[in-house]
């Protein structure tokens, strides 16, 4: 199985400043990762898929990069609604495992 | 639109045996995977596996093969969570989720609200 590494396990940053998660996995994965967010009480929703590519609908201040094992997720111009846990899952192959998350606090 | 209705909150007790179902509307229910996704108690995400509800092909996680299965009945529109036996571990929010395609490269696309099973005596 692949393990996924992601980092920091949580943060807090203030409206406006820009902050970027990590992702790291245990063997080359190309771009086959996705990021998500959850809000409490809440189900998870897609950002970005295939490393880099926006889905439709999110703000573009979420950006994705990497490929082979490092990734990243920046989210720049900070709003308080981005406060949720964010989460990376590689579909390179099976079992499509997730990271174990980041909680992001906007103070 | 696309839409995933899973079923409501369910208190079990360890031994009973549950079926969370997700109801999908908005798109042609044969043509696209459903995954389902544990989360237990303030933790992260765990892939339990797919199935395709054209022809219910199913793939499970190693994690949760021979623990729980998949079901489709395509004239409601509807996939099934089955588990038996169930234990305190097995408390956990269970979402489904629709795929555009299995396999490397997929994603995520459309959530189900989640379904609470607390499991307790």
């Amino acid at each position: 199985d692949i393990q996924m590494t992601q980092s920091p396990s949580s943060l807090s940053a203030s409206v406006g400043d820009s902050v970027t998660i990590t992702c790291r996995t245990s063997q080359r994965i190309s771009t086959y990762l996705n990021w998500y967010h959850q809000k409490p009480g809440k189900a998870p929703k897609l950002l970005i898929f295939a490393a880099s590519r926006l889905q439709t609908g999110v703000p573009l201040r979420f950006s994705g990069s990497g490929s082979g094992t490092d990734f990243t997720l920046t989210i720049s111009s900070l709003q308080l609604e981005d406060s949720a846990t964010y989460f990376c899952q590689q579909t390179y192959s099976a079992p499509y495992d997730f990271g174990l998350g980041t909680k992001l606090e906007i103070k | 639109e696309v839409q995933l209705v899973q079923s409501g909150a369910e208190v079990k007790k360890p031994g009973e045996s549950l079926k969370v179902s997700c109801k999908a509307s908005g798109y042609t229910f044969s043509n696209f995977w459903i995954a389902w996704v544990r989360q237990m108690p303030g933790k992260g995400l765990q892939w339990m596996g797919s199935v395709y509800p054209g022809d219910s092909e199913t793939r499970y996680s190693p994690s949760f093969q021979g623990q729980v299965t998949f079901s489709v009945d395509k004239s409601i529109n509807t996939t099934y969570l089955h588990k038996s036996g169930l234990e305190a571990s097995d408390t956990a929010i269970y979402y489904c989720a629709r795929l555009p395609f299995y396999g490397s490269g997929s994603r995520y696309e459309y959530w189900g609200q989640g379904t609470l099973v607390p499991v307790s005596s």
